[in-house]
């Protein structure tokens, strides 16, 4: 199984603030990596796909970049609505998730 | 518009097996892989495996062969995923999510999700 390092576990931060969550896969992935916010009680929500491809809707805050093994999702400007849970995914094999980056406001 | 919904929630005692359903609607099910992934309470996302809706083909995570089964009835366009020899640690909610397609491996579409619940 390919193993998904995504770091930090939580992270404090304040509105406005750019926020960087990292996802290391533990061999070559290419681009086949798709990141999720989900807050609780509901599915998780798609917001990039393969890297760095917004999906249709997704406020342009959000991003993502990488390739191969080192993958970062970003939020360019942390809003009160972003306080949620994400996760990085990744589908190069059988799929595995990031065991998630939990976000809070400061 | 695409739907994935699931059956309700369920209580079972351990060793025994829940089978949960996913019925979709809005596209042509047997054109997209259906996946199972499930959440502990307070935990992350796993996913336990995959199954094609046209061949009935599955591929299982490592951690679940043995236990689960994913089948599908494509005269009624549902998705099963059925777990067995429940233990404590199996209660989680279960969702069911529809992939992108060929070479597409992402979740745009989610089911609700089905609180299983393993208590003696």
């Amino acid at each position: 199984d390919i193993q998904m390092t995504q770091s930090p576990s939580s992270l404090s931060a304040s509105v406005g603030d750019r926020v960087t969550i990292t996802c290391q896969a533990s061999q070559d992935i290419s681009n086949y990596l798709n990141w999720y916010q989900q807050k609780p009680g509901k599915a998780p929500k798609l917001l990039i796909y393969d890297a760095s491809n917004l999906e249709t809707g997704v406020p342009s805050r959000f991003s993502g970049s990488g390739s191969g093994t080192d993958f970062t999702f970003t939020i360019s400007s942390l809003q009160p609505e972003d306080i949620a849970t994400y996760y990085c995914q990744q589908y190069d094999n059988l799929p595995t998730f990031g065991q998630g980056t939990r976000l809070e406001i400061k | 518009q695409v739907q994935l919904v699931q059956s309700g929630a369920e209580v079972k005692k351990p060793g025994a097996s829940v089978k949960v359903s996913c019925k979709a609607s809005g596209y042509t099910f047997t054109g997209y892989y259906m996946h199972w992934v499930r959440q502990a309470p307070g935990q992350g996302l796993e996913w336990m495996g995959r199954i094609n809706p046209n061949s009935g083909g599955t591929n299982y995570a490592q951690k679940f062969q043995g236990r689960v089964t994913m089948t599908r009835d494509t005269s009624i366009s549902t998705a099963y995923m059925e777990l067995s020899r429940l233990r404590s640690d199996d209660t989680a909610v279960y969702y069911c999510a529809r992939d992108g397609g060929i070479k597409s491996g992402w979740y745009l579409e989610w089911g609700q999700g089905t609180l299983v619940t393993v208590s003696s």
